[in-house]
């Protein structure tokens, strides 16, 4: 089993869609989550970190849930600039280092 | 300003050569990484260091080897790679390296490495 899971997709979605991207991870020590955004070609950026209680920025909302060892990412009214590769991040778990497992990405390809 | 600056941007290099990449942070971040990333992979970790010492080596080969000058620089020097090294090399930094959902990791824009 991989250590962070995701869909690979690619999801294709029209302007203006909701669209929602999932992750499970194997380590319940883990305690840090996150998800990045990488552009083709691009450096990964961090697009927000995920709380227990969840968490928005605008039209994306973050899930996490402890129990089900599982992260979500909601985007409503895609925008074609969303495009780009989505990536689960979560930290091994141990506390003392800031080594970061990565799951294998989610494309998003937002349509006109 | 959260930036990570890397040089060069591009590097094509022979299986002998000897060169080396760099990459420098100013937002006083103790922490500091180099992943490899393969087209249409995540970046991979190599080496972390933390506080200007040397914490995690990921069983990197020893064609690749890391530096830290001091707490703003991080080089990485190559020598006798093979063609199945070209990849993104992708330079991050952190405020501590204690994985925290609030000490996150910024990433540079990378260099794209052609060996021949």
């Amino acid at each position: 089993r991989k250590e962070v899971e995701q869909d690979p997709g690619p999801f294709n979605v029209p302007e203006g869609a909701t669209v929602a991207f999932n992750c499970t991870y194997s380590n319940s020590a883990s305690q840090s989550f996150f998800w990045y955004r990488q552009d083709c070609r691009k450096e990964p950026k961090l697009l927000m970190s995920v709380y227990s209680s969840g968490n928005e920025d605008g039209r994306f909302t973050a899930q996490l849930n402890r129990a089900s060892q599982y992260i979500s990412l909601l985007i409503r009214d895609s925008k074609l600039s969303d495009s780009a590769t989505y990536l689960c991040v979560v930290d091994e778990g141990s506390g003392n280092t800031g080594k970061l497992i990565f799951g294998q990405g989610t494309t998003l390809q937002v349509k006109p | 300003d959260t930036e990570v600056t890397q040089t060069p941007k591009h590097l094509v290099m022979g299986m002998t050569n000897k060169k080396s990449l760099k990459c420098e942070q100013h937002m006083g971040h103790r922490a500091m990484y180099w992943y490899k990333q393969k087209a249409k992979k995540p970046p991979e970790l190599m080496f972390v260091y933390s506080y200007e010492k040397l914490s995690i080596n990921e069983s990197v080969p020893s064609r690749f080897s890391p530096e830290c000058p001091n707490s703003s620089l991080l080089n990485l020097h190559l020598h006798a790679l093979q063609p199945e090294d070209s990849a993104l090399y992708l330079c991050a930094s952190s405020y501590s390296g204690r994985a925290s959902s609030t000490d996150t990791q910024y990433f540079g824009p990378g260099t794209r490495l052609t060996v021949l």
